[in-house]
């Protein structure tokens, strides 16, 4: 069964990094295009980036452009998402998700992995 | 910027039925998606592409849309659909969601 793990969050300072990281099993990973969507607590869904099947499309949401960075290794059946200059606002559950075709719907999500940013 | 606009809270009692609206500017002209979301769980997709239902959700749960305008309709609706429910669009080459509304059934 289609299956995504993420991994990587935790508590960080503000101005600091984070990796996150989304093993994908159950599929084939290299024919789904992915995204991370995040929920800060108490507060709505807010998507945050895409990236193709292929990788070589990626689009962000303005709140993270140029600060967090999407990527993915087909080989490993992984997504990845490097988080830089991280600010208070960051704070919330991180999910990957699996869309259906382009433009489609998030047909499945994580469990989610929870960032902190504070000092 | 594009922005999807739901009501923040809907009520209904057990067995009647329930209708969440989502608005934005042209949405007849998207596919509109509409997602489940209960306590410390993840999203659960209940209808996409304005009116389809994915395998496993309950035939009460329709969608549709038109206008301005995007609606989740429950019939007969069940405790146990007691929610937060998000619409989702897509405008250009940016994933919107609705500010969510939470259901409650009483």
């Amino acid at each position: 069964q289609v299956q995504l793990v993420e991994s990587g969050g935790g508590l960080v300072k503000p101005g600091g990094s984070l990796r996150l990281s989304c093993a994908a099993s159950g599929f084939i990973f290299s024919d789904f295009h992915m995204s991370w969507i995040r929920q800060a607590p108490g507060k709505g869904l807010e998507w945050i980036s895409y990236i193709s099947s292929s990788g070589i499309t990626k689009y962000y949401a303005d709140s993270v452009k140029g600060r967090f960075t999407i990527s993915r290794d087909n080989v490993k059946s992984s997504l990845y998402l490097q988080m830089n200059s991280l600010r208070a606002e960051d704070t919330a559950v991180y999910y990957c998700a699996r869309a259906v075709g382009v433009h489609g719907h998030f047909e499945y999500w994580g469990q989610g992995t929870l960032v902190t940013v504070s000092s | 910027s594009y922005e999807l606009t739901q009501p923040p809270s809907v009520s209904v009692s057990p067995g009647q039925t329930a209708s969440i609206t989502c608005s934005g500017y042209n949405l007849g002209n998207k596919y509109a998606f509409w997602y489940q979301q209960k306590p410390g769980q993840s999203p659960v997709v209940v209808i996409y592409q304005d009116t389809k239902r994915p395998s496993g959700i309950p035939e009460r749960f329709s969608g549709s849309n038109s206008g301005n305008t995007a609606t989740l309709t429950i019939s007969g609706t069940q405790p146990m659909d007691e929610a937060d429910y998000y619409c989702q669009a897509w405008d250009s080459n940016t994933v919107l969601f609705g500010g969510g509304t939470k259901l409650t059934v009483l």
